[in-house]
């Protein structure tokens, strides 16, 4: 079990810049989530999936921010275009069935925006 | 939205003495998960409770569903210095997505 991978694992840039962030959930699990992690408002749910239809987006910050799930073993976050206030972890996670299914977390992608 | 208010925010013990936190929510909820993260990484669960007042452990780690159902603790015994990290706890209700508490961040000194 590979479990959730993300990529990159860092990732600096510039002000105005698109950032693309990448999900590989565990293979069979059916639900997946975006969550993004600050000192000040700690893990906050972004957006999630089940069998790739996104179910609440209701997270996320502004219409900068999109997430898609083309198939069911890649999601992607995407900022466009990117502010320093986006600067954070940016974890995707993974679980077979919702709510009081366990999630299992990627080691997220730090994001630096300058 | 809903919310869970994490206490204490941080602790600061001695290798060898017990550790004790909370989680606190006003509306009730039908799962109670417990995490902990390394610096560097993501979240990996420790202990998952699903009926009210059920005590589950989990090795040197106890955690407890509250009777009310808006509550849960986590007890770790005897800590040693890998048990530094930032511990979360999270619920659900039916149908819903995990809500995380924002932390206790633990630091053992030995």
């Amino acid at each position: 079990d590979a479990g959730v991978i993300q990529s990159p694992r860092h990732e600096v840039t510039e002000m105005g810049q698109e950032v693309t962030l990448r999900c590989k959930p565990i293979s069979g699990h059916d639900y997946l989530f975006w969550y993004r992690q600050t000192m000040m408002r700690g893990l906050e749910l972004l957006i999630y999936f089940n069998n790739n239809v996104p179910i609440d987006d209701s997270g996320m910050p502004e219409d900068r921010f999109s997430a898609k799930m083309p198939n069911a073993s890649f999601s992607t976050l995407k900022i466009q275009p990117s502010e320093p206030r986006d600067s954070a972890v940016y974890f995707c996670a993974s679980s077979f069935g919702q709510g009081s299914s366990p999630l299992h977390f990627g080691n997220g992608t730090r994001l630096t925006v300058t | 939205g809903q919310q869970l208010n994490q206490s204490p925010q941080s602790m600061f013990i001695q290798e060898g003495e017990d550790v004790s936190m909370n989680c606190t929510s006003s509306s009730i909820f039908n799962t109670w998960l417990w995490y902990k993260q390394d610096p560097g990484e993501g979240p990996v669960l420790l202990i998952a409770l699903y009926k009210a007042g059920e005590l589950t452990s989990n090795g040197r780690l106890t955690a407890q569903f509250g009777i009310t159902r808006k509550d849960s603790f986590l007890n770790i015994s005897a800590s040693i210095p890998s048990d530094v990290g930032i511990y979360f706890c999270a619920g659900s209700q039916a149908g819903t997505a995990l809500i995380f508490g924002k932390g206790t961040t633990l630091s053992v000194s030995s």
